[in-house]
C-alpha cells in the first residue's frame, strides 16, 4: 500500500524550531517530487514547498522562505521539513504529499496531482 | 505568482448536477486537479489533467477546462460528496511552484 505517515508536530513557542519527518512506503520514494502544504485552521490548503527527486532543488512559499529548509533521506525513504523562528501564523495541519506530473497527448498541456497524501501532523506556535 | 479562485461555498439537492469551478491565468497553461477534503481528514484527489480519475473515485465526478477555467462537475450528488473541494495546478511563472485554490464548500440539500 502506497502510504505516506507524518509525525514530529506538536506545540511550540513563537521564535522555536520543528522538525516534521514524513515516511514513505509502498513507492520508490527517490523516483517522485515531494511536497510539504499546510492548511490553518478553518482555512483552505497552502502549498509549502517542496524538493525534487534527489533533493538537489528545492523551491519555498514567500511566506517561509529563510526560515523552513525541506530536504529528504532517500535511504530511509524519509522526507522532512526543518522549521524555524516560527509564528503564530505557521499554526496548521501539515501535510506530506507526492507529486506525479504528465501532459495531455492532443493538447500538450501538461498537469500535475498530488496522491497521496499523509494524515497531516498539527503545528501550533503559542506561548 | 499565479491565484486560483473558487466559490467558497456551493449547494446543490441531492441527485442533482452540480458544477465547482476554479479560476485563474495558470489554467491557460495547465491542466487542474482536484482534491476532495472532509472534517478531519486528510485531501484525497478525485480528478486529475484533462479528465482522469483514480480508481475508486465513482464516475460521477468529472473535469473540463476552457480558457482559464477548470471545472468540477458532480452528476447526481451523494450525500457523502458533501466536502471541501481544492483545485490546483503549477504556478505558470515558471518558478515550479504549486497554487491551490482557497476552497469550495460543497453542501448537499
Amino acid at each position: 500500500e502506497v502510504q505516506l505517515v507524518e509525525s514530529g508536530g506538536g506545540l511550540v513557542q513563537p521564535g522555536g524550531s520543528l522538525r516534521l519527518s514524513c515516511a514513505a512506503s509502498g513507492f520508490t520514494f527517490s523516483s517522485y517530487w515531494m511536497h510539504w502544504v499546510r492548511q490553518a485552521p478553518g482555512k483552505g490548503l497552502v502549498w509549502v514547498s517542496r524538493i525534487n527527486s534527489d533533493g538537489s532543488s528545492t523551491s519555498y512559499a514567500d511566506s517561509v522562505k529563510g526560515r523552513f529548509t525541506i530536504s529528504r533521506d532517500n535511504a530511509k525513504n524519509t522526507l522532512y521539513l526543518q522549521m524555524n523562528s516560527l509564528r503564530a501564523e505557521d499554526t496548521a495541519v501539515y501535510y506530506c504529499a507526492r507529486e506525479q506530473t504528465d501532459y495531455d497527448f492532443w493538447s500538450g498541456y501538461p498537469y500535475n496531482w498530488f496522491d497521496p497524501w499523509g494524515q497531516g501532523t498539527l503545528v501550533t506556535v503559542s506561548s | 505568482s499565479s491565484e486560483l479562485t473558487q466559490d467558497p461555498a456551493v449547494s446543490v439537492a441531492l441527485g442533482q448536477t452540480v458544477r465547482i469551478t476554479c479560476q485563474g491565468d495558470s489554467l491557460r497553461s495547465y491542466y487542474a486537479s482536484w482534491y476532495q477534503q472532509k472534517p478531519g481528514q486528510a485531501p484525497v484527489l478525485v480528478i486529475y489533467g484533462k479528465n482522469n480519475r483514480p480508481s475508486g473515485i465513482p464516475d460521477r465526478f468529472s473535469g473540463s477546462s476552457s480558457g482559464n477555467t477548470a471545472s468540477l462537475t458532480i452528476t447526481g450528488a451523494q450525500a457523502e460528496d458533501e466536502a471541501d473541494y481544492y483545485c490546483n495546478s503549477r504556478d505558470s511563472s515558471g518558478n515550479l511552484h504549486v497554487v491551490f485554490g482557497g476552497g469550495t464548500k460543497l453542501t448537499v440539500l
